[in-house]
Order: C-alpha cells, then sequence, then structure tokens
C-alpha cells in the first residue's frame, strides 16, 4: 500500500519560532491535505493542495505541495501556544481505483510549543 | 465544529463482545469514512461508502462491518472484541467519492477491558 513519510516525528520550539514539516511519498499524489489534531479531538483540515507547485496559506500557515508531486511540506510561522498539537499529511495517490485511493495519512509530527 | 458527528463519545466493553458505533456526516455529504487510530498509530482507513455502497475497503478486519443508510448515517459495527481493538475510531465525511478534503468527526474512543 502506499505509505507516507512524515518527518520529524515531534519537534520542541519556543514561542515566536518559525516551524518546517514535510512528508514524502514513494509514489505520485495528486491531492495533499494537512491536519492537525487536538487531545481528544478528530483531525481538522488546515489546508488543501491540487495542483503541483502550489503554495497555499492560511493565517500563519503556509503549505506547498512539491514539483515532483510525492511530497508537501508545512510551516508554521511565528509558532504560538495554541499550536501545540499533532499535525497530519494525507494525500491522496494518482491510481485508479480501490482503497489505495483512499486518503493516506502520516505517521504525524507531534508540535509542541515552549513559552 | 466539523459538522460530523459521532456516538458515543467514549464506550467501554468486555473482550468478546459486540458494540456499533454511529456516524452522522455532515449535512449533504454523501461519501463516508471510517478510521482507526491507535496509541501509537496514525490514521489507518478500514472502509468507505458513497451513498449508501461500500467503495473500498482497507484494513478492516472480518469481525468489524459498516454501512451506511437511505439518510446517509453511517454504523460501523465490532464483533468479538479483543483487547487490541482499543483505540480511537474517526468517522469523516466528504461531498464528493474521492476523499479529498475530508472532514473528521470527534470520534469514539473504545477501552476493551
Amino acid at each position: 500500500g502506499q505509505q507516507l513519510n512524515q518527518s520529524p516525528q515531534s519537534m520542541f520550539i519556543q514561542e515566536g519560532e518559525d516551524v518546517s514539516m514535510n512528508c514524502t511519498s514513494s509514489s505520485i499524489f495528486n491531492t495533499w491535505l494537512w491536519y492537525k489534531q487536538e487531545p481528544g479531538e478528530g483531525p481538522v483540515l488546515l489546508i488543501a493542495l491540487y495542483k503541483a507547485g502550489e503554495l497555499t496559506s492560511n493565517g500563519r500557515l503556509t503549505a506547498q505541495f512539491g514539483i515532483t508531486r510525492k511530497d508537501s511540506f508545512l510551516n508554521i510561522s511565528a509558532s504560538i501556544p495554541s499550536d501545540v498539537g499533532i499535525y497530519f499529511c494525507a494525500g491522496q495517490p494518482l491510481i485508479s481505483s480501490g482503497s489505495a485511493r483512499q486518503l493516506t495519512f502520516g505517521s504525524g509530527t507531534q508540535l509542541t510549543v515552549l513559552p | 465544529d466539523s459538522g460530523v458527528t459521532q456516538t458515543p463519545k467514549h464506550l467501554i466493553t468486555a473482550t468478546g463482545q459486540r458494540v456499533t458505533l454511529r456516524c452522522s456526516p455532515r449535512s449533504g455529504d454523501l461519501s463516508v469514512y471510517w478510521y482507526q487510530q491507535s496509541l501509537d498509530q496514525g490514521l489507518q482507513f478500514l472502509i468507505h461508502y458513497y451513498n449508501g455502497e461500500e467503495r473500498a475497503k482497507g484494513n478492516i478486519l472480518e469481525r468489524f462491518s459498516a454501512q451506511q443508510f437511505p439518510d446517509l448515517h453511517s454504523e460501523l459495527n465490532l464483533s468479538s472484541l479483543e483487547l487490541g481493538d482499543s483505540a480511537l475510531y474517526f468517522c469523516a465525511s466528504s461531498v464528493v467519492v474521492t476523499g479529498s478534503e475530508a472532514f473528521f468527526g470527534q470520534g469514539t474512543r473504545l477501552t476493551v477491558v
């Protein structure tokens, strides 16, 4: 099945710092999504990307769909305490049908923001 | 609030038992997906329904089954429960069949004792 490698696994940063995390895939994806999950909650969609090279922002968050269609990154600028959570990338592979076309999730990046 | 409603929020049951988890998708969404999230794992896709029909199966055990009803709500049935089935179970919905921009419910935390 499809596999997404998400890194880093965890990050400890100071409030105000910028953060960068990324996902890579062994195959081509036609959609990349970034979600944030807080304790006891479901993942919340942050940014959706649909075109290679696309760069999209949502407030202090910026994500890009890699040119090769096999990677994506998420940047958070000027981090604040409420940015704490697990960030997941998710992608939809560019193949025809069946379960392999479902969203595949990365293993997540646990972000801790220190005051 | 994503608009996806899952009940119950918490469930504690004994091994060997059977439980049913319920999901109401966002208004207008025809697709419902079920995911399992264990402690040390990411989100594992279980099954996808679109407008009442099963569209795709992922890593779903034979002891598990699901259905989507005419009003588009969905139920995930877990039977002969084992300790290892303890996990968070999420439902997500989307407008289209392909799964992009899926919106998640708050999940059901299942504990098997």
